[in-house]
């Protein structure tokens, strides 16, 4: 079966821009989690979303937002982008009833 | 607050030796943990998983270690390969019960395998 797909997978963005970054989950998977990885904070959970609804969140500002729409792919929004947003942003395809996460390759951020 | 991280972040192994990647977490309530391994230019990939009711799991060449008294756990790959050359890490539900899909990591430990 096909593997999560994220899309773009490299993106340059100057500071003040907005972002956003898309995930389709493997077929038959309705949770997404999305994470940002960088060198100083390593892997950084920021929400999951389940059936269009977010049902888990992480500490970042309200910059960081997402969506799931009704085929459970899941787009996630940076507004007012600073450098440190730049990132490795990986999105997770959730296993259902199980703790399995299938991870994408991840979009790399670069905010110049 | 609860965190898990890594004892070294760096690890380098003759090819065919055994090699040992060490975590510790601070949460004693913790139930779940998952070994992840990434590979340069890819996302993490689930290797292993253990539960406290467990101390111990073996999967294909690897074994996962729990010792709940000191809060530390193990992943140990036996006959080490060049391509086990990656950064593994420990992961954890980040609420104690709560959601297993929302992880906390922790920083990584880099396996370089010499040939």
């Amino acid at each position: 079966k096909a593997g999560v797909t994220q899309t773009p997978r490299y993106l340059i963005k100057t500071r003040g821009q907005q972002v956003t970054l898309s995930c389709s989950p493997i077929s038959g998977h309705r949770s997404v989690s999305w994470y940002q990885q960088t060198p100083g904070q390593g892997l950084q959970f920021l929400f999951e979303y389940f059936s269009e609804t977010q049902r888990n969140k992480g500490n970042f500002p309200g910059r960081f937002s997402g969506r799931q729409f009704s085929n459970s792919r899941s787009e996630m929004n940076v507004s007012t982008l600073e450098l440190g947003d730049s990132a490795l942003y990986l999105c997770a395809s959730n296993s259902p009833g199980g703790a399995e996460q299938y991870f994408g390759p991840g979009t790399r951020l670069t905010v110049t | 607050g609860e965190s898990v991280g890594l004892h070294l972040p760096t690890l380098s192994v003759q090819e065919g030796d055994n090699s040992i990647i060490n975590c510790a977490y601070s949460n004693s309530a913790s139930d779940y943990f998952i070994w992840y391994k990434q590979e340069s230019g890819k996302g993490p990939q689930f290797i292993i998983d253990i539960r406290s009711n467990m101390d111990k799991r073996q999967g294909q060449r690897v074994t996962v270690l729990l010792n709940k008294t000191v809060k530390h756990l193990s992943l140990q790959i036996a006959a080490t390969q060049p391509g086990d050359s990656a950064v593994y890490f420990c992961a954890g539900p980040l609420n104690s019960g709560g959601s297993n899909y929302k992880l906390t990591f922790g920083k990584g430990t880099l396996l370089t395998v010499n040939p």
